[in-house]
């Protein structure tokens, strides 16, 4: 099984370019979320879904955007990149909600913004 | 709101033993621990459910606390191979707000 995929590994943007983060499961997963991580700052929560279909917002969501079309694609959208937004961004999957088992992560995307 | 997490680092020996703390001001449902090497993606570790339930590692343990909303994971007989990043999550109840919020992390440094 490949768990979860995320592409591409690294990427260097433009100010102001736009951007999707790919993210791809094949464990059948209902749940799947995005995180953000920064020096000093831990996991920060960007976007969720619980489901095809259902999103929500987590900790620090401006400047992304997400959607759920299937079960195993969970894309996430820069619209307008910023230097803020340098960071290695992770993906996550779980079997379900409540999160009562354990998340399967990603191996990152390290992106720079310029 | 992130979980608070302590101490934000700690060097052991290779034998010795550490405890790493996590509390939150939110009633929790649950709380999950992972480790993280550098360079690498966070791995699963354990869960510790409302009612005392827990899933996971064989050589690591964890208590958890619902009144105080806090948690701690016991590193005991410390090897090299625990040398990493520790995080906290926790999930609060309530509605579809299946959220899992981590903590910023406990750096493990283990020297031989």
């Amino acid at each position: 099984n490949a768990g979860v995929t995320q592409t591409p590994k690294f990427q260097v943007l433009k100010t102001g370019q736009s951007m999707t983060l790919q993210c791809a499961q094949d464990m059948n997963h209902e749940y799947m979320s995005w995180y953000r991580q920064d020096p000093g700052m831990g996991l920060r929560l960007i976007h969720y879904s619980v489901g095809a279909g259902i999103t929500d917002q987590g900790e620090v969501p401006n400047g992304y955007n997400v959607s759920r079309s299937t079960t195993e694609d969970f894309p996430l959208r820069l619209l307008s990149a910023a230097p803020s937004q340098t960071s290695v961004y992770f993906c996550a999957s779980s079997y379900g909600a409540p999160l009562n088992t354990e998340a399967f992560f990603g191996q990152g995307t390290r992106l720079t913004v310029v | 709101q992130q979980p608070v997490q302590s101490p934000q680092a700690v060097i052991l020996r290779e034998g010795e033993d550490a405890v790493i703390n996590c509390s939150s001001s939110k009633a929790l449902y649950s709380v999950h621990w992972y480790r993280q090497k550098h360079g690498e993606a966070p791995v699963f570790l354990m869960i510790l459910l409302k009612g005392g339930e827990q899933k996971g590692h064989e050589k690591i343990s964890a208590s958890f606390n619902e009144k105080k909303q806090q948690s701690s994971l016991y590193l005991t007989a410390s090897q090299l191979s625990y040398s990493g990043t520790y995080f906290c999550g926790t999930e609060s109840p309530g509605g579809s707000n299946y959220k899992l919020t981590f903590g910023k992390g406990t750096l493990l440094t283990v020297n031989p």
